[in-house]
C-alpha cells in the first residue's frame, strides 16, 4: 500500500461546479498534512495546511478524518483558473519529519 | 516571504559529465530537500538534509551526492550523468518545527544527452 495515496483523474468539472478530492495516508502517527497545488511545468505551491477542526480560505475547504486516515479538499464554485493538479502532502513526526507527497489530483474546469 | 533559488531554470548536459544543481534559501530553514519529479512517478525524495553538514539519503539516492557546507545553500550532485536522470529537479526547504510546510524552488529541468 502507497503511503499516500490520491485519485490522480483528470476530474473534468464544468465552471461553478463544486469538486472534492480525497487523500488516504498508511502512517497513523502523521502529525501535519497539507495540500499544495501544482500549475503544468511549475513547482509546487503551498494551497493550505489541514488542521484537525478543519479549515476553509475562501472557495477552499480542508478536512482532516484522523480516525479513517484520510485528508480532503473541497472546491466550490470553481474557475477556470483552478485548473491545475493538486497535491496531498503528509508530514510525520520526530526528528526527520519524513515528507511523503501523493502523485496528485489533476484537476480541469472547462468553460 | 520564503524564497528558494535554484540556479538554473534549464540545463543540458551529456552523459558522464558531473553536474551541479545549487539550491540557496533566505529564511533560516533548518531543513532542504532535493527531490526529482517524473511524469506518473510524482515527486520522489532523493536526499534530505536537517541541518548544516547533515544529510540522509531519501528513496532514490543512487548517482547522486550531496553538500551542505552553509545553512542557506544545499547543493546536489550527479556524479555521472546518465540519460535517466533527465527529470526536473526540485529543491525545497522548511523550518524543522512540527508542522511546517515546504517551500519550493521553480524547478530545473534537466536534461542528460
Amino acid at each position: 500500500r502507497k503511503e499516500v495515496e490520491q485519485d490522480p483523474g483528470p476530474f473534468n468539472v464544468p465552471e461553478g461546479a463544486t469538486v472534492a478530492f480525497n487523500c488516504t495516508y498508511s502512517n497513523s502517527a502523521s502529525q501535519s498534512f497539507f495540500w499544495y497545488r501544482q500549475d503544468c511545468r511549475k513547482e509546487p505551491k503551498l494551497l493550505m495546511s489541514v488542521y484537525s477542526s478543519g479549515n476553509e480560505d475562501g472557495r477552499f475547504t480542508a478536512q482532516l478524518n484522523r480516525a479513517s486516515q484520510y485528508i480532503s479538499l473541497l472546491i466550490r464554485d470553481s474557475k477556470l483558473s483552478d485548473s491545475a493538479t493538486y497535491l496531498c502532502v503528509v508530514r510525520g513526526s520526530g526528528g526527520y519529519q519524513k515528507v511523503t507527497f501523493g502523485i496528485g489530483t489533476k484537476l480541469q474546469v472547462i468553460p | 516571504d520564503v524564497k528558494v533559488t535554484q540556479s538554473s531554470r534549464y540545463l543540458v548536459k551529456r552523459t558522464g559529465e558531473k553536474v551541479f544543481l545549487e539550491c540557496v534559501q533566505d529564511m533560516d530553514h533548518e531543513n532542504m530537500f532535493w527531490y526529482r519529479q517524473d511524469p506518473g512517478l510524482g515527486l520522489r525524495l532523493i536526499y534530505f538534509s536537517y541541518d548544516v553538514k547533515m544529510k540522509e539519503k531519501g528513496d532514490i539516492p543512487e548517482g547522486y551526492s550531496v553538500s551542505r557546507e552553509k545553512k542557506e545553500r544545499f547543493s546536489l550532485i550527479l556524479e555521472s550523468a546518465s540519460t535517466n536522470q533527465t527529470s526536473m529537479y526540485l529543491c525545497a526547504s522548511s523550518l524543522s518545527t512540527g508542522g511546517s510546510p515546504l517551500h519550493f524552488g521553480n524547478g530545473t529541468r534537466l536534461t542528460v544527452t
